[in-house]
């Protein structure tokens, strides 16, 4: 089975820090995605990266950050954490194109 | 861009009725539509795709319909149970380009 494991499952930051969020897989897939979670919104994608070193914006990229120095682990960073960037956090990841996404636990974030 | 619709947000049943949950999308291109079942505290998990060139598909209780032309799909739960209760994504995706419906929480009461 595909894992996909997230640093943490749940996070309080103060406004103003710098927050990393970690996201590994375990099955050699080639894409990752971040997406924010939030209710009457769905999903929303942040970045999504197709390979190493390799990064795209998604829908709402700003105030965020990525990395991806190893195929399995994509980083998300928060330079400034503020408090509208208190969400859910859901890593994910697949194999080629136009198949299932596998998710990861997500991250419950709350900036104060 | 792709733009996802579902409904109804909630929804309530008796157990053992049937759920149908509803979404439409606006790209004509989009050609990959699954479905995502996220419990409480956990990531989304898929429970049935659909792929453009199929117009239903059914596994056990659940089934996707898929409407082409109008642009819409739909999930069918019949004889709904309790662990049943979650809440459902739609999504509509062409190659790496996946949007999600807003969701719809689903309770089945016993």
């Amino acid at each position: 089975d595909v894992k996909v494991t997230q640093s943490s499952r749940y996070l309080v930051k103060r406004t103003g820090e710098k927050v990393f969020l970690e996201c590994v897989q375990d099955m050699d897939h080639e894409n990752m995605f971040w997406y924010r979670q939030d209710p009457g919104l769905g999903l929303r994608l942040i970045y999504f990266s197709y390979d190493v070193k390799m990064k795209e914006k998604g829908d709402i990229p700003e105030g965020y950050s990525v990395s991806r120095e190893k195929k399995e682990r994509f980083s998300l960073i928060l330079e400034s954490a503020s408090t509208n960037q208190t969400s859910m956090y859901l890593c994910a990841s697949t194999q080629g194109k136009v198949y299932e996404q596998y998710f990861g636990p997500g991250t419950r974030l709350t900036v104060t | 861009g792709e733009n996802v619709e579902q409904h109804p947000s909630t929804l309530s049943v008796q157990e053992g009725d049937s759920a149908v949950i509803k979404c439409t999308y606006s790209d004509s291109a989009s050609n990959y539509f699954p479905w995502y079942k996220q419990e409480l505290g956990k990531g989304p998990q898929l429970i049935i795709d659909i792929r453009s060139n199929v117009g239903e598909k059914k596994d056990q209780r659940i089934a996707v319909t898929l409407n082409k032309t109008a642009k819409h799909f739909s999930l069918h739960i019949t004889e709904t149970q309790p662990e049943d209760s979650a809440v459902y994504f739609c999504a509509a995706s062409r190659a790496n380009d996946m949007r999600f419906g807003a969701g719809t929480r689903l309770t089945v009461k016993p």
